[in-house]
């Protein structure tokens, strides 16, 4: 079956640590995203990607970085720069580049702080 | 700017109830809007979409109706299940870019 496959399910980062999410698609997707989902607070777009070798800043790119060498797969690296990094992360991908409104979702990592 | 804003859950209802859950949105020009539903532990799934005025999305039993009037893309359902709880989000896409924007989120907790 297609989808969009995250992990790990759990991940803990230990201080000054930085930690990589996987992010892995088998539809054929040119765009991928990353967001955060903080309680109360619904997502917010992290990093995204419309081809490989290409991606932009979302609205809270400060203290991560992300790559996209394969248009299968977009890792997202949680840097000891972000502050913050307690949250649920979750990948997404679409068709059509971002001009697609239909977006694919994985089942998300629960990152925290050791 | 754009931005999208839910009414604040969890909202609690008992088998067969109806359904309401209020979206209103702020945004330039004409964004297509959407309901997500997210089930516990797992990513996000497009419930339904409209993409211009009056347009009404529907899935599942689930209704929204686009109203460019009040701004609004309320989701109902006649009759919840149990197996409707889940937490719902209203989205809608930024103008010239296809990305979402995305509320808060609603819980839903439907009692046997």
């Amino acid at each position: 079956d297609g989808g969009i496959t995250q992990s790990p399910k759990y991940l803990f980062r230990k201080e000054g640590q930085n930690v990589t999410l996987s992010c892995e698609q088998n539809l054929n997707h040119d765009a991928m995203y990353w967001y955060r989902q903080d309680p109360g607070q619904g997502l917010r777009l992290i990093y995204y990607s419309q081809i490989v070798n290409d991606f932009q800043k979302g609205d809270i790119a400060e203290g991560y970085s992300v790559s996209r060498e394969k248009k299968e797969s977009f890792p997202l690296t949680v840097t000891s720069a972000q502050k913050n990094p307690t949250a649920f992360y979750l990948c997404a991908s679409s068709e059509g580049g971002t001009y697609s409104e239909k977006l694919f979702f994985g089942s998300g990592t629960q990152l925290s702080v050791l | 700017g754009n931005s999208v804003t839910q009414m604040e859950g969890p909202v609690t209802l008992s088998e067969e109830a109806f359904l309401t859950i209020n979206c209103t949105y702020t945004a330039t020009g004409y964004p297509s809007l959407f309901w997500y539903v997210q089930y516990p532990g797992e990513g996000l799934q497009l419930l339904l979409k409209a993409t211009k005025a009056d347009d009404k999305g529907s899935n599942k039993g689930f209704e929204a109706t686009y109203r460019k009037e009040t701004t609004s893309f309320h989701l109902e359902k006649g009759s919840v299940q149990v197996s409707d709880s889940a937490v719902y989000f209203c989205a809608l896409t930024r103008r010239n870019t296809g990305k979402l924007i995305f509320g808060q989120g609603t819980t839903l907790q439907v009692k046997p």
